[in-house]
């Protein structure tokens, strides 16, 4: 049983479309993160959130963190070709940062 | 500035073989870890490290032993492989700790054990 759960687990979509991407779990975490990996490289960090309800912004990409720190969403607005990637949740639990299964996302032209 | 640097990229192995994955960085960083990648399972934790001289056990440590012995470095050893480890590993590091720090990933060492 994973400790977060990050739905879908695949999600296809044309260019210009928006999307969300979901990271859920029962337990509570001090904070979150959202990497990015292609294929044949490791993870790439995007953004760490910390405060419940807190939320922010990399360009066309929008991180929400819920308020009760359980919970996570990614919104990608106008998607693009390069957004495709595999997109991983995780949180700190003890000492260590445990990881969703992830969203691949293709985007097509 | 090399990052976290994995070796090898690629390795074959017959089950019950022993192997030691290497793992470097140079960041001075005090907290290393060892996940593995699975399809549909994202990444599990194998085992990490606080700093040099202390090591713990993540999610999935059965079959690996590691040491640190230095701040740069953390081997993953496998001492008789089996066919369920199988995998890409990645070996990551951080400032310190997991908690709201940036963890830095190496580029993967893909496993397959025959």
């Amino acid at each position: 049983t994973q400790l977060l759960e990050q739905s879908p687990q695949f999600l296809s979509i044309q260019e210009g479309e928006n999307l969300t991407v979901y990271c859920n779990s029962s337990s509570v975490f001090s904070s979150l993160q959202w990497y990015r990996q292609e294929p044949g490289e490791g993870p790439v960090l995007l953004v760490t959130v910390v405060t419940g309800g807190e939320v922010k912004k990399l360009k066309r990409l929008t991180f929400q963190f819920g308020d009760a720190r359980k919970d996570s969403s990614l919104h990608i607005t106008a998607a693009q070709t390069g957004d495709t990637g595999l997109y991983l949740c995780a949180g700190d639990y003890g000492n260590k940062l445990v990881f969703g299964a992830g969203t691949i996302l293709r985007v097509k032209s | 500035n090399a990052g976290v640097t994995q070796t090898p990229k690629f390795q074959v192995l017959k089950t019950g073989q022993s192997m030691t994955l290497q793992c470097a960085q140079d960041m001075n960083h005090e907290y290393m870890s060892w996940y593995r990648q699975d399809p549909g399972m994202g990444l599990r934790l194998i085992h990490y490290s606080v700093g040099a001289g202390i090591t713990d056990q993540g999610e999935v440590p059965n079959g690996y032993n590691v040491s640190r012995s230095t701040t740069e470095d953390f081997p993953l050893r496998l001492l008789s492989a089996a066919p369920s480890q199988t995998s890409v590993y990645f070996c990551a590091s951080s400032y310190e700790g997991a908690a709201g720090n940036t963890i830095y990933f190496g580029e993967g060492s893909w496993l397959t054990v025959v």
